[in-house]
Order: structure tokens, then C-alpha cells, then sequence
């Protein structure tokens, strides 16, 4: 089964700093790999996707994230953080050839201080 | 462009009373459907989920069901609540072939 660590509960800094994420996976066969956001009592928003390709994908509000298979992670950046970017950040994957069923890490809290 | 409705966004239900909860998905055919629900403290647990009108499959044995009577529409329902079914419920779709789940924005569940 699939399976998403998130070894940080929350990640603080500093507005105008680089943001990092950190997700590691596990998986068995090729990975598909998800990030999203979560606002205050909203619903997730999907911010970018691996499923293929390169290694570095682009997504929403300026995020992106490096697909590395060697070291199976897959951490979100930002390379300045705004306080706008404080919510809570959720890394998940799915099994390419599988039921499409996400495994969800379980959030990283992240808090942009002004 | 597709959107998910999903209603009611809060409810306060005594114990022991029923429960029903709405999504729906417009702007697409056949999607798969899902029912998460989120704990305080943030973790995602998936509940049930639907490749097809009338199939439904179920991810943790409890005391709620879903249904699925149209094929865009996926309900979430509870003849008697627990005080342990309170949390935030969020219904979600894909696209029938896709790979990116899309998620409504969310039922807040407090049983009382």
C-alpha cells in the first residue's frame, strides 16, 4: 500500500524567505504525487501534480516541487513566501496502474511570519 | 468548467439522530466520487468512494453509508450519529481515466 510521511508538523518562516515542504513517499511501481492547500475551515486545493516528465513541476501561487526517485521525495518550494501562504500544506500520492485512491501525509502547518 | 457543490457546509445533530450529507458535480460525466473525512488535528481519512452509479465501495467500517443515486450526485448518510462521527467532511471528484482529485469545500459535522 501507498503511504506519504510529512516528518514536519509545522514549518515557520520568515515573509521574503524561501519556503520548503517536505514529503517523502512510498509506493510500489511509479508514483503518482500531489500537492495541496488547505485554508481555515476550507476545502483542499489542489496546488500541482507528478504523474510523468520532468522532474521539476510548476504549480499555483508561485509553488513548485522536485520529483527526486532516488530519495523518493517530493518537497514543495516557494522561493519567497508570502503571509498569504500560511495554511496548512498536504503531500499526496497514488499508485500509477492503480485504483487512483490517494494516500494522504498529514499536513504540514506552515506559518509565513511578516 | 467543472465545479462540486456539497451542502450543508455546517450541522448540528444530536446523538442518536440521522444524517445526510449532499454533493454534487457539474460539468462532467461519469466521475469518481469520494466521501474523506478530517479529524481535528488534520488527517485525511477516506471513507468511501464510487467508480459508477450504484457502486459504492467502503475504505473503514462504521456507523455511515453513501449512496450514489444519480450519476453525478453522492450522498453520505447515518441513521443514528455518534458523537465520534463529528468532524469535517469533505466530498471529492475525478475525472473517470484522470489522476487529480478535486475536493468540495467541505461539511462541518458537530454531533452534540
Amino acid at each position: 500500500a501507498q503511504s506519504v510521511a510529512q516528518p514536519e508538523d509545522q514549518v515557520n518562516v520568515a515573509e521574503g524567505n524561501p519556503l520548503t515542504v517536505k514529503c517523502t513517499y512510498s509506493v510500489s511501481g511509479n508514483p503518482y504525487l500531489f500537492w495541496y492547500v488547505q485554508y481555515p475551515n476550507r476545502g483542499l486545493q489542489f496546488l500541482l501534480k507528478y504523474i510523468t516528465g520532468d522532474n521539476l513541476v510548476k504549480g499555483s501561487y508561485g509553488f513548485e516541487a522536485e520529483f527526486n526517485k532516488s530519495q523518493t521525495s517530493f518537497h514543495l518550494k516557494k522561493p519567497s513566501a508570502l503571509v498569504s501562504d500560511s495554511a496548512l500544506y498536504f503531500c499526496a500520492v497514488s499508485r500509477l496502474y492503480g485504483n487512483n485512491r490517494l494516500a494522504f501525509g498529514k499536513g504540514n502547518q506552515v506559518v509565513v511570519i511578516p | 468548467s467543472q465545479t462540486i457543490h456539497q451542502w450543508p457546509a455546517t450541522l448540528v445533530q444530536p446523538v442518536g439522530s440521522p444524517l445526510s450529507l449532499e454533493c454534487t458535480v457539474e460539468g462532467t460525466s461519469n466521475p469518481n466520487l469520494y466521501w474523506y473525512r478530517q479529524a481535528a488535528g488534520r488527517g485525511l481519512q477516506l471513507l468511501f468512494y464510487s467508480v459508477v452509479i450504484g457502486q459504492i465501495s467502503s475504505e473503514v467500517p462504521q456507523n455511515l453509508s453513501a449512496s450514489r443515486p444519480q450519476d453525478r450526485q453522492f450522498i453520505l448518510s447515518s441513521k443514528k450519529l455518534l458523537l465520534s462521527d463529528s468532524g469535517f467532511y469533505l466530498c471529492a471528484w475525478m475525472t473517470g481515466g484522470g489522476n487529480t482529485i478535486y475536493f468540495g469545500e467541505g461539511s462541518w459535522l458537530t454531533v452534540v
